[in-house]
């Protein structure tokens, strides 16, 4: 059981450059969740999606797009990087529980993008 | 909205000690709180919850945090720590109506000294 896979560990772009950073869960959750970790900030809220083909904005949304087109995989895409999406990017994904809205998130190992 | 304060940023301790990490959040209405941990090198996981109830809330390894209300805190703490509690705390919390979003705070990095 894989749980939530992210894809690639590691990256360095150029400024300016584009990516698609994977992310996929294997537990057919319905919420998925694009984080960024940076020192002293914690983790703040980029983009998320309730379910397929559905996505919402975050606490930090710009120069960023994501895509829920199967509700197995959420791509976050950078454009045009800029030095400050140098960062730590973290999926987290979590069932959709009428019961609970509460259920835990399930993180993958993150990915070190470095923009310079 | 809702915003989690975690005053503590870098705590350092002998093993054996007892640890207590802070964590206020503000938010008027019913929430539901979690606390994180991040290990070296790995993604966070889940070291327990509040939902409702018994306001004091056991997680693994030994852990334990107690919801207090008036004071908007939840705090965690471990009478006893060891070196492999080296890693990020991360508070969290979420409203539990109708927001599925976490918040979360901006961590505590503990290190422990054998």
């Amino acid at each position: 059981n894989a749980g939530v896979t992210q894809t690639p560990k590691f990256r360095v772009l150029k400024t300016g450059q584009s990516m698609t950073l994977l992310c996929a869960q294997d537990m057919n959750h319905e919420y998925m969740y694009w984080y960024r970790q940076d020192p002293g900030m914690g983790l703040r809220l980029i983009h998320y999606s309730v379910g397929e083909g559905t996505t919402a904005k975050g606490e930090v949304p710009d120069g960023y797009n994501v895509s829920r087109l199967k509700k197995q995989n959420f791509l976050l895409g950078l454009e045009s990087a800029a030095p400050s999406q140098t960062s730590v990017y973290f999926c987290a994904s979590s069932s959709d529980n009428r019961g609970s809205y509460n259920s835990p998130l399930h993180f993958g190992n993150g990915t070190r993008l470095t923009v310079t | 909205a809702q915003s989690v304060s975690q005053h503590n940023h870098h705590v350092i301790l002998s093993e054996a000690a007892s640890l207590e990490l802070g964590c206020n959040y503000s938010y008027g209405g019913t929430v539901n709180l979690f606390w994180y941990v991040q290990y070296p090198g790995q993604h966070l996981q889940l070291l327990l919850k509040y939902f409702s109830g018994d306001p004091l809330v056991k997680g693994i390894k030994g852990f334990e945090a107690e919801f207090i209300k008036s004071k908007f805190s939840f705090n965690l703490r471990k009478p006893s720590v060891q070196w492999s509690d080296t890693a990020e705390y991360f508070c969290a919390v979420n409203s539990n109506f109708g927001n599925e979003k976490l918040t979360f705070g901006t961590g505590t990095r503990l290190t422990i000294i054998p």
